[in-house]
């Protein structure tokens, strides 16, 4: 059971434009979001996190959006980089348990 | 954000040996730390929760008797594949939990590539 699911395996963007990476989860108990990128070879990277109390969560470049009623997230990426070009990991907990990963969905912005 | 290490980077060792791998918090106390294995193409698959001071708690599938878990302080971690053999091969990630804020995060080391010939 495939509870955090990223269904976007990949994603191009042109540089200077958004990146919109989503994410769904199924378990209505998780209260903690967050996302991570990850180079190959790598351990993942934190970017930004979100609790349930939140819609909204801004850091620099990077945004995320939680709809709790719609048991979604996403990370914008605005403008994006080359440097942005990597694998992105949404993950969810629940009251402070283990992190759930998503699949992963790997972002290239070209130049 | 907070740093977490592990070491060695990547490891080669023939079959039957066994291979430890270290993951230390440099610069917080976590008492709870996470063994993640990667395969290629896929997602991190969570082995098991080391507790410090405590036994480790696996996850369904993962054989605690080959992958053994040290927690002996605050800032490390330990994990021994033994008997390693060539499908252990693999990416092994580590994190550990900070919490500050009333909120948790989990902090990742770099990897560990073993190779098992």
């Amino acid at each position: 059971d495939q509870q955090v699911k990223q269904n976007s395996p990949s994603l191009s963007v042109q540089e200077g434009r958004i990146s919109i990476l989503n994410c769904d989860y199924t378990n209505s108990m998780f209260d903690y979001f967050l996302w991570y990128k990850k180079y190959p070879a790598e351990g993942p990277t934190f970017l930004i996190s979100i609790s349930s109390i939140k819609d909204k969560n801004e850091d620099g470049r990077f945004t995320v959006f939680l709809n709790k009623s719609a048991k979604h997230l996403s990370l914008h990426i605005v403008p994006s980089q080359p440097g942005d070009s990597a694998v992105y990991f949404c993950a969810a907990s629940a009251r402070g348990g283990k992190l759930i990963f998503g699949q992963g969905t790997e972002l290239s912005v070209k130049p | 954000g907070a740093v977490v290490s592990q070491h060695p980077s990547r490891v080669i060792c023939k079959s039957g040996t066994s291979v430890k791998i270290e993951c230390r918090s440099l610069d917080f106390q976590a008492t709870t730390m996470f063994w993640y294995r990667q395969f290629p193409k896929q997602s991190l698959m969570l082995m098991a929760t080391s507790n410090e001071g405590s036994k480790a708690t696996y996850e369904q599938g993962v054989e605690k008797d080959k992958f053994l878990i040290n927690h002996a302080s605050l800032t490390l971690s330990t994990l021994t594949v033994t008997s390693a053999h060539p499908e252990d091969s693999s990416f092994y990630i580590c994190s550990a939990r900070e919490q500050a804020g009333g909120r948790e995060t989990q902090y990742f080391g770099p990897g560990t590539r073993l190779l098992v010939l």
